[in-house]
């Protein structure tokens, strides 16, 4: 699977707009991208997933450009419960576990 | 509908015991995978259960183990425990026809001291 690349760490304050870009240089053509949401002393939680192109849900937008090299997250209007740890990854289906990188610690300040 | 359960939630062993955790996915899923998240790092797959076999198994020894049960229930042994071994244990489950989505519970902590 691709490598990911992301920022270490964010810091916001409350009612901002988020983005986190994620690198995928090597992404491959059946590689879906995938974020999750890590709360402390709690499992990850699945945000978004998407393929190219712009993909919005409830709680998230993800921006693919269409090389898919990388994708930006974006959560609108933080809030102070929306610090945690934000993982991108590449997802293939079947049986291939999920790889897990060090993720984006993002602190939202009020 | 309960999501993915875990038991115990903490637990404090010392070096060389065995631990055993245990997992109980979400109603519907009966595939189940095991990850270990040290401090700060983010989470690393252990094995993957489907239909009571180990599928597929990531870059851990042989002192880590699991079983799956006919109601698609799942436990992870470790043996030998090392201070190493001192993490947060999270299970993992999903339906068979995969969308990319996992559902985690909320973990074991696990301290070897």
């Amino acid at each position: 699977l691709a490598k990911t690349t992301q920022p270490i760490s964010m810091d916001s304050y409350e009612g901002q707009e988020v983005n986190i870009t994620c690198s995928h240089n090597n992404i491959a053509t059946n590689d879906y991208i995938t974020w999750y949401q890590q709360f402390p002393s709690q499992g990850p939680r699945f945000i978004i997933q998407g393929y190219k192109t712009k993909v919005t849900n409830e709680v998230a937008s993800l921006f693919i450009p269409a090389d898919r090299k990388s994708s930006t997250l974006s959560l609108p209007r933080v809030s102070l419960s929306d610090t945690a740890v934000y993982y991108c990854l590449m997802t293939f289906g079947g049986n291939t576990p999920l790889v897990f990188g060090k993720g984006t610690r993002l602190s939202v300040i009020a | 509908d309960a999501g993915v359960t875990q038991s115990p939630t903490h637990l404090i062993k010392t070096r060389g015991q065995q631990v055993t955790l245990r997992c109980s996915p979400k109603s519907g899923h009966d595939t189940v995978s095991w990850y270990q998240q040290a401090l700060g790092q983010g989470p690393q797959f252990i094995f993957q259960y489907y239909e009571e076999e180990e599928r597929q198994r990531g870059n851990f020894p042989d002192r880590f183990s699991g079983h799956q049960f006919p109601n698609y229930s799942s436990e992870l042994n470790v043996n030998a425990l090392l201070l190493g071994d001192s993490a947060l244990y999270l299970c993992a489950s999903r339906p068979n026809t995969y969308t990319g989505e996992l559902f985690f519970g909320e973990g074991s902590r696990l301290t070897v001291l």
